[in-house]
């Protein structure tokens, strides 16, 4: 059973425009939510992450909007760049163990 | 990237074979982790372990055997695999796995491996 579910699997989006992943989960333990991004021939980087007490966190282009009560958490690439193409994980952490659970990716392609 | 490195980078290996994956972490960190990065599905959890004790293994086969000597240093030995276990293996480390800790992961490079 997949405890984050994420969409679409792939996604491409021109220059200049708006990206946009989302990710579900079911289990109400979890208290933290990262994405990371993954370059081909890297390991994932973390990009951005947000804690269920707030609805939005911004950092630069990025922004993480989160919705406690339908148990949904999204991100946003503002202005993409051909740059940003790469592969998205989200993931949430929690509780027994305090285990990471990922998503199971988005390839994000920006065309220039 | 250089806080988590993982040697070698690429492994291709025949199924009689035995080798073994290395990590090492620069951070000070105490829980180290393998995963399996297959094409088109989640990151799968292989291992945990935590202050050098192993405290979770995710029903993975025998002919994968992790080692962790030391909380800076984890090790995964190979022997007799399937062409199925071909996949990108990562490493990464945590602060802890202190419950209510939200110190995030930090991955390695990964190996890629090749069975044969």
């Amino acid at each position: 059973q997949q405890q984050v579910k994420q969409s679409p699997q792939s996604l491409i989006v021109q220059k200049g425009g708006i990206s946009i992943i989302n990710c579900a989960y079911e289990n109400t333990a979890f208290d933290y939510f990262p994405w990371y991004q993954q370059f081909p021939g890297k390991g994932p980087a973390l990009l951005i992450a947000i804690r269920p007490d707030v609805s939005e966190k911004k950092e630069g282009r990025f922004t993480i909007s989160f919705n406690k009560s339908a148990k949904q958490f999204s991100l946003h690439i503002m202005d993409s760049q051909p740059g940003d193409s790469a592969t998205y994980f989200c993931a949430a952490r929690g509780g027994n163990f305090n285990k990471f659970y990922f998503g199971s990716g988005t390839k994000l392609n920006v065309k220039p | 990237e250089t806080g988590v490195t993982q040697t070698p980078r690429h492994l291709v290996m025949g199924m009689t074979n035995k080798k073994s994956l290395k990590c090492e972490q620069h951070l000070g960190h105490n829980a180290m982790y393998w995963y399996k990065q297959s094409a088109k599905k989640p990151l799968e959890l292989m291992f945990v372990y935590n202050f050098k004790e192993q405290t979770e293994n995710n029903s993975v086969p025998s002919r994968f055997s992790p080692e962790c000597p030391n909380s800076s240093h984890l090790f995964l030995h190979l022997h007799t695999l399937q062409p199925e276990d071909s996949a990108l293996y990562l490493c990464a480390s945590s602060q802890s796995l202190a419950i209510g800790s939200t110190d995030t992961q930090y991955f390695g490079p990964g190996t890629r491996l090749t069975v044969l």
